[in-house]
């Protein structure tokens, strides 16, 4: 059962556009999110989180938008650049919980 | 200098073996976890430890047994390798439980 859902496996997106992964979440005890990015060969990479008691959290050219009511969250990269091209795991964390629930995956690529 | 690292990268061996895994963090965190990532690329967790303690223990076959000598290091050690052992495996860091993780790169473990 999966609780955290990224169903889009894959994105391209043209250098300098906004590149927009999605994540759905079933659980509504998560109240924490986070972003990783994984690029091959490598361990994931923490990119950007966000509370439930927020809607959106901006860290550069990184967003992350919160919709609890429809348990969707999203991730902005604007502009894209090459270098973002990478697969972006979308976590989720429940109150008190010390572990973290992971979607597949989303691989994005960045076309020069 | 790598965070978290973990050692080997690359494990082939036959089935019926055992191996071990190891994995250290200089981050002075004081929790440390380990996931499998397995063919459908989910990332799943199998055990944390904090201050040494066994904090989470999801139900992963008795014959994984983690070991936490210190703080900074937490091995994981697999009796009896089936072929479904077979997957990518990473170490991780925090500075408390359920905080953002930092992964080591993954050892991948390939069963014959």
């Amino acid at each position: 059962d999966q609780q955290v859902k990224q169903n889009s496996p894959s994105l391209s997106v043209q250098e300098g556009r906004i590149s927009i992964l999605n994540c759905d979440y079933t659980n509504s005890m998560f109240d924490y999110f986070l972003w990783y990015k994984k690029y091959p060969a490598e361990g994931p990479t923490f990119l950007i989180s966000i509370s439930s008691i927020k809607d959106k959290n901006e860290d550069g050219r990184f967003t992350v938008f919160l919709n609890k009511s429809a348990k969707h969250l999203s991730l902005h990269i604007v502009p894209s650049q090459p270098g973002d091209s990478a697969v972006y795991f979308c976590a989720a964390k429940g109150a008190g919980s010390y572990q973290l629930t992971f979607g597949k995956g989303t691989k994005l690529s960045v076309i020069p | 200098d790598t965070a978290v690292s973990q050692t080997p990268k690359y494990l082939v061996t036959q089935m019926g073996n055992d191996k071990s895994i190891k994995c250290e963090q200089n981050l002075g965190h004081d929790t440390m976890y380990w996931y499998k990532q397995d063919s459908k690329k989910f990332l799943k967790i199998m055990f944390s430890y904090n201050n040494k303690e066994l904090i989470i223990n999801e139900t992963v076959p008795n014959r994984f047994s983690p070991k936490s000598p210190d703080k900074a290091h937490l091995n994981l050690h697999i009796n009896s390798l089936e072929l479904g052992d077979s997957a990518v495996y990473f170490c991780a860091s925090s500075q408390a439980a359920g905080q953002e993780q930092y992964f080591g790169p993954g050892t991948r473990l390939t069963v014959l």
